[in-house]
């Protein structure tokens, strides 16, 4: 199988602060890791295209300079929510593509928890 | 633009019996299809996935079939067990790509003993 985490689980942060979600690959290397946003009782909503050692590409909508995205290495993508207001308060889950050709199975992380009061 | 619908969005059924979920899509050029199973405030875990070369791929007591030219997926669940319970996503790659996924909105199933 593939394994992915994140952390933190859950967070709590006031309005204004910023806050650091890593989602980590444990036992591939992931080229392509994606960040997906999920709002009480709706689907995930793709947010950004994370891709190791370059840009990450962001959906229609996503104001790239409020939710930062560093592919550092092959195993750890992180998303960093600057200035959290409580809009953004959500369920933040990434997932990792296995490198290979073609459409290859997602491996989801267990989501974070984020509340900003 | 791909789109992606489950129906019913939510199911209550007495333990044992066999259940259909279905999913369309409106772009039918797709790589393949996912289904995953959500539990309450929980992560995404994969339950099946059938490429476009396929038209079925099965899993235990679930089967998920593929109809590209209708697009369609139907996830059969063979005698639901409580433990069944959960939301029940489909998802498609996005219209030219192969790796962004769009979701549907999900099925809520609730198994009762």
């Amino acid at each position: 199988g593939a394994v992915v985490s994140q952390h933190p689980s859950w967070v709590i942060c006031k309005s204004g602060t910023s806050v650091k979600i890593e989602c980590r690959s444990l036992d591939f290397q992931a080229t392509t890791m994606f960040w997906y946003r999920q709002f009480p009782k709706q689907s995930l909503m793709l947010m950004a295209t994370s891709n190791e050692g370059s840009k990450a590409t962001y959906e229609q909508g996503v104001e790239k300079d409020k939710f930062l995205i560093n592919h550092a290495s092959l195993t750890l993508s992180t998303l960093t929510v600057t200035s959290a207001h409580p809009e953004d308060s959500s369920f933040y889950i990434c997932s990792a593509v296995k490198p290979g050709q073609g459409a290859r199975e997602q491996y989801f992380g267990p989501g974070t928890r984020l509340t900003v009061t | 633009k791909q789109e992606v619908t489950q129906i019913p969005a939510a199911l209550s059924v007495p333990e044992g019996e066999n259940l259909v979920l279905n999913c369309s899509f409106t772009d039918s050029a797709i790589y393949n299809l996912q289904w995953f199973r959500q539990d309450p405030g929980k992560g995404l875990t994969s339950l099946l996935l059938i490429q476009s070369s396929q038209r079925e791929q099965t899993s235990g007591r679930l089967n998920a079939s593929l109809d590209k030219s209708s697009g369609r997926s139907t996830l059969y669940i063979a005698a639901s067990q409580p433990g069944d319970s959960a939301t029940y996503l489909c998802a498609a790659p996005f219209s030219g790509g192969y790796n962004k996924l769009i979701f549907g909105a999900g099925t809520r199933l609730a198994v009762h003993p």
